[in-house]
């Protein structure tokens, strides 16, 4: 069985400053990995997606993500962030073969001024 | 035309009542997902359609009935539901053929609100 921890449920940023949302993976087979946000009353959108290419991946809205085998993670970052950006974000896993796609627990995002 | 569109947008519905759910994407996708989302909750997923075959359930219970009457559409049937069924349902969507780059990522519709009186 594959599953995402997301550690955080919440994270307050000031504007421009740093932001990192954590996600460690278990998979008994190489994941594919993702990270969603969602914006109030929204659906889910795709940030970024790992599957098994370049192990930095870059995302829209200025997002990146490394995947670490050796870690198991696959953190969210982002180098300054807006205002924009306060949302839940949910980090997701699938294996490749299979139709299942399992969220983590969600960290939501608030940006202060 | 990259959406998933998900009809009505809010629902709201007594316990006796008998409605539907519905989402449509034109984007050639073969599998198509429902989930349920409840407030500060992530998604949890209900059924999957691969190919118009119901492939999971996540044992849901029977007052949902899915539906996938072709590769475009996707209905959720309610019955006799209960107040604690009232959530945000998604509806996502991916192409399913392997090979492809795009193959494992899911596209989301905007979801339906259902409350359930």
């Amino acid at each position: 069985a594959q599953s995402v921890t997301q550690l955080g449920s919440h994270v307050s940023v000031s504007e421009g400053a740093l932001v990192l949302l954590r996600c460690n993976y278990s998979s008994s087979v190489p994941p594919y990995l993702f990270w969603y946000v969602q914006y109030p009353n929204q659906g889910l959108q795709l940030l970024l997606k790992y599957t098994s290419a370049a192990t930095l991946v870059k995302g829209i809205n200025g997002f990146e993500a490394e995947f670490k085998k050796s870690e198991t993670s696959f953190h969210l970052t982002k180098p300054s962030a807006h205002m924009s950006d306060a949302a839940e974000y949910f980090c997701a896993v699938k294996s490749a073969a299979g139709n299942k796609l399992t969220f983590g627990g969600g960290t939501r995002v608030l940006v202060k001024p | 035309d990259t959406e998933v569109t998900q009809t009505p947008k809010h629902l709201v519905m007594g316990m006796t009542n008998k409605k539907s759910l519905k989402c449509e994407q034109h984007m050639g996708h073969r599998a198509m997902y429902w989930y349920k989302q409840k407030a500060k909750k992530p998604p949890e997923l209900m059924f999957v359609y691969s190919y118009e075959k119901l492939s999971i359930n996540e044992s849901v219970p029977s007052r949902f009935s899915p539906e996938c009457p072709n590769s475009s559409l996707l209905n959720l049937h309610l019955h006799a539901l209960q107040p604690e069924d009232s959530a945000l349902y998604l509806c996502a969507s991916r192409w399913g053929a392997r090979g492809s780059s795009g193959a494992n990522v899911l596209t989301f519709g905007a979801g339906s609100r259902l409350t359930v009186l």
